[in-house]
């Protein structure tokens, strides 16, 4: 079955850090997603990519769709406390498939 | 527009019952997709429906089950109730685009099974 790994597991940084995380896949995505989940909640979605190469921007969020198709990044410039949560990708192998999460990158940010 | 609603928001059962949890998608959107969340698994695909139709099934029991209605709304059931049934059960409404599909997720439901 499809492998969907995500790093790092966890983070702990200071306030106005800039963070980086990432997915890679053993297959190829038609979509990668990104989600933000707090304690208790459902996943928000963050940022929407559909095609290699893609870069996007949700404030002071950034991804990228990788070029080979098998992986993505989320960048976050200048943490604030409110970003603290837990970080998912989800990649959509073919359209209208199920969503492959991965295991997802808990951010602590430290006033 | 009103997000992904699911009901109850908590909900305890005791092994060998049944539960039934609901879902309302985000108006206009046809497709709904349910997950179930546990520390252990992280979030796991259960099935997928569309138009009344299930298109998608996880790899779960026959425990599980659902359907869709002619409003789209859906419901999920699962049957003889496990202790590892306990889990945050989300739903997903999914939004049809030529330049791709967005996923939406609800606040899902907490049961726990004792």
């Amino acid at each position: 079955g499809q492998q969907l790994n995500q790093s790092p597991q966890s983070m702990f940084i200071q306030e106005g850090e800039d963070v980086s995380m990432n997915c890679t896949s053993s297959s190829i995505f038609n979509t990668w997603l990104w989600y933000k989940q707090d304690p208790g909640e459902g996943p928000v979605l963050l940022i929407a990519l559909y095609k290699a190469g893609e870069l996007t921007s949700n404030g002071r969020l950034t991804a990228q769709f990788g070029i080979t198709r098998k992986d993505s990044f989320l960048n976050i410039s200048a943490s604030i406390p409110s970003d603290v949560g837990i970080y998912f990708c989800a990649g959509e192998e073919t359209s209208g498939s199920r969503l492959t999460f991965g295991e997802g990158t808990q951010l602590t940010v430290n006033p | 527009k009103a997000g992904v609603t699911q009901t109850p928001r908590y909900l305890i059962k005791t092994r060998g019952q049944q539960v039934t949890l609901s879902c309302s998608p985000i108006s206009g959107h046809r497709s709904v997709s349910w997950y179930q969340q546990t520390p252990g698994q992280g979030l796991q695909f259960l099935f997928e429906y569309f138009s009344e139709t299930q298109r998608n099934k996880g790899n779960f029991p026959g425990r599980f089950s659902g359907r869709q209605f002619s409003n789209s709304r859906s419901e999920m059931n699962v049957s003889t109730l496990e202790l590892g049934d306990s889990a945050l059960y989300l739903c997903a409404s999914r939004e049809w685009a030529h330049s791709g599909n967005t996923i939406y997720f609800g606040e899902g439901s907490w049961l726990t099974v004792v």
